[in-house]
């Protein structure tokens, strides 16, 4: 069974640090580019970070670039979200994704998803 | 590339028709020639799921009466005959720059 279960979010204060991890079962990890997708309390989805099948090329959103940083164990499959000088606007649930584009042919959305790991920032 | 959905919210009656619209600003068409533009769907408590993806490609296991179309700038969500699991959010989604989401639309039964 494909299966994405991310941890380690919890409550943490404003400028603190949290790191997410995302265990993936049922598939070639490694096969696969991965991002991360976050939604704030009763709002839409946010783009947050993609991390190439082979852990190679990262890219962010322009809301956390230089303050998160993704990575990726292929040998253990996970994927990883460290979340440094946090914010109250980070609050949110973070979603681990899979982008199903393999082999040069871009599908240009995600399949899998997670259910979701809690991170509320706040004094 | 911001994304927007009308309605953002949709009463529906059951086994009658609802659409979707999505307008972008920009061309969602890349240069490889694909159109990037995908439809999602989140029932209350759980994740989104894939419904459509490069405009009219439906994902394994989505049933027939969901149905993409568009070109260019302006797509459409449609629901042929709306059942009670179709209650949720639906939202749009570009992969062409980078990957940005449309606002939601709530469809809900009347």
């Amino acid at each position: 069974q494909v299966q994405l279960v991310e941890s380690g979010g919890g409550v943490v204060q404003p400028g603190r640090s949290l790191r997410l991890s995302c265990a993936a079962s049922g598939f070639t990890f490694s096969d696969y580019a991965m991002h991360w997708v976050r939604q704030a309390p009763a709002r839409g989805l946010e783009w947050v970070a993609v991390l190439s099948y082979d852990g190679s090329n990262g890219y962010y959103g322009d809301s956390v670039q230089g303050r998160f940083t993704i990575s990726r164990d292929n040998s253990k499959n996970t994927l990883f979200l460290q979340m440094n000088s946090l914010r109250v606007e980070d609050t949110a649930v973070y979603y681990c994704v899979r982008d199903p584009s393999v082999g040069g042919s871009r599908v240009g959305s995600f399949d899998i998803w997670g259910q979701g790991t809690v991170v509320t920032v706040s004094s | 590339i911001v994304l927007t959905q009308t309605p953002l919210s949709s009463p529906v009656t059951l086994g009658q028709p609802a659409s979707i619209s999505c307008r972008s600003s920009q061309s969602l068409v890349h240069s490889d020639g694909n159109t990037y533009l995908s439809w999602l769907h989140q029932r209350p408590g759980q994740p989104p799921r894939l419904l459509i993806y490069k405009v009219s490609n439906r994902f394994s296991g989505v049933p027939d009466r969901f149905s993409g179309s568009g070109a260019g700038t302006d797509f459409t969500l449609r629901i042929s005959r709306v059942e009670a699991e179709d209650v949720g959010v639906y939202y749009c989604m570009q992969a062409r720059q980078s990957w940005t989401f449309g606002q939601g639309t709530k469809v809900e039964i009347k």
